[in-house]
């Protein structure tokens, strides 16, 4: 079956910083990848996906790059802002699988 | 366009009540449908999920239980409710048999039982 491993968190970091949350997967077959968002009291937000290698899903100056080679999905922001505040969690899926199997989560506080 | 729809937003329940929660999605037809749980600090449980009407496959044995009545309504239910239930809810849908589009979530439901 998946499994997903994120960077533990919280992770804190003042505006403007870089970031990056680590996120390695194992999977059958081809996954697409996803990340999702929640935050603060709201339900799950798709972020981004890549659903083949060398693919980079992109949204809102959030970056992540499909690596095949080393099973990874890393998320990335060049200038993170204090409305980045949230959870954010990894998910793979294959193609023949119903269900997405999601990281546990990483929280990111960004303070001014 | 799709909506998912989700209540209620907050719901304090006394130990040992029934629990419903209810699930609707509008705007497209035969979708995946998934219960999760997340409990205070941590991550996604996924609770149940269904691919067709009354189809439920449970992925942890629990109190809790879940019904598809119709194509596009979702249920939870629990027949007695313990402290340890809870937590926020999270209802979800998917448009293909394989997840490759990922899930649309709905804005979840606080039950704390006292």
């Amino acid at each position: 079956g998946n499994s997903v491993t994120q960077m533990e968190g919280p992770v804190t970091l003042s505006e403007e910083a870089f970031l990056t949350i680590n996120c390695t997967y194992t999977a059958t077959g081809y996954p697409s990848l996803f990340w999702y968002v929640q935050y603060p009291g709201e339900g799950l937000q798709l972020l981004l996906k890549a659903t083949k290698a060398d693919d980079k899903g992109s949204n809102k100056g959030f970056e992540a790059t499909y690596r095949k080679e080393t099973t990874s999905f890393h998320l990335e922001k060049g200038s993170v802002q204090v409305s980045d505040s949230a959870v954010y969690f990894c998910a793979p899926n294959t193609g023949t699988a119903s269900k997405l199997t999601f990281g546990t989560g990483t929280r990111l506080q960004v303070t001014l | 366009s799709q909506t998912i729809h989700q209540w209620p937003a907050t719901l304090v329940q006394p130990v040992g009540s029934p629990l419903s929660l209810e699930c609707t999605v509008e705007g497209t037809s035969n979708p995946n449908l998934y219960w999760y749980r997340q409990a205070a600090g941590r991550g996604l449980q996924l609770l149940f999920y269904s691919v067709g009407i009354g189809q439920i496959s449970s992925e942890v044995p629990q109190n809790l239980s879940a019904s598809r009545p119709q194509d596009r309504q979702f249920i939870l239910s629990s027949k007695k409710l313990l402290l340890s239930d809870s937590g926020f809810y999270l209802c979800a849908w998917s448009p293909t048999r394989d997840s490759r589009y990922g899930y649309t979530f709905g804005s979840g439901t606080r039950l704390t039982v006292v």
